[in-house]
């Protein structure tokens, strides 16, 4: 089946850590993106990728760090420059090139928990 | 930045009867979205209405758009209690087509 994996579901993160979130897809999208959602709250973007080996930051981009190395594959890092980085991750792709519809897949996110 | 604001953040009712949502935007944009969570979990897309469009259907699902007001509803008819979730507009604007901005959501809640 096609869609979005992120892992770990869970992950505890004590302070001063970089933690690596993956973000893998099999639907031959090209764009990527990351967003946060903090309790209650709607989703900042924080980096997004229209294509290998390139992106660009979101709203949100300090203390957190990404890269394209692979179509499939957008790992994020959240680095100790992130001040308050206890959230939840979620992960989207979209097909196409930047006309037209701009609907994302998304993947069942990443909560992070600093210890 | 917030794009989008929804009203209300929360709406509670009763199974069998309509919820309408909605979400107004600040600037221009190419086409709004809709988007439903469940608790815990990814987003799924819904509905898409273009800036050219006044209102679009999908099964129980109606969405409306008046650009000049800059908002948007969405209305879930004969709601059921597997519609709890929050939902989300989220619009893409006519500049920095690449990037989906989303609105804070409503909590929907379905009471048997």
């Amino acid at each position: 089946d096609g869609g979005i994996t992120q892992s770990p579901k869970y992950l505890f993160r004590k302070e001063g850590q970089n933690v690596t979130l993956s973000c893998e897809q099999n639907l031959n999208h090209d764009a990527m993106y990351w967003y946060r959602q903090d309790p209650g709250q709607g989703l900042r973007l924080i980096y997004y990728s229209q294509i290998v080996n390139d992106f660009q930051k979101g709203d949100i981009a300090e203390g957190y760090s990404v890269s394209r190395e692979k179509k499939e594959s957008f790992p994020l890092t959240v680095t100790s420059a992130q001040k308050n980085p206890t959230a939840f991750y979620l992960c989207a792709s979209r097909w196409g090139a930047a006309s037209g519809a701009n609907v994302l897949t998304f993947g069942a996110g990443s909560r992070l928990t600093v210890l | 930045s917030q794009q989008g604001e929804e009203d209300p953040q929360a709406l509670s009712i009763q199974e069998g009867e309509n919820a309408t949502m909605n979400c107004s935007y600040k600037t221009s944009i190419n086409n709004l979205q809709w988007y439903r969570q469940n608790s815990g979990r990814g987003l799924v897309h819904l509905i898409l209405i273009r800036s050219n469009e006044r209102e679009k259907h999908s099964g129980r699902l109606r969405v409306t758009l008046d650009t000049s007001k800059k908002s948007s509803s969405l209305l879930i008819t004969a709601s059921r209690a597997a519609d709890t979730a929050s939902y989300f507009c989220a619009t893409t604007l006519i500049q920095g087509a690449q990037k989906l901005v989303f609105g804070q959501g409503t909590r929907l809640t379905i009471n048997p």
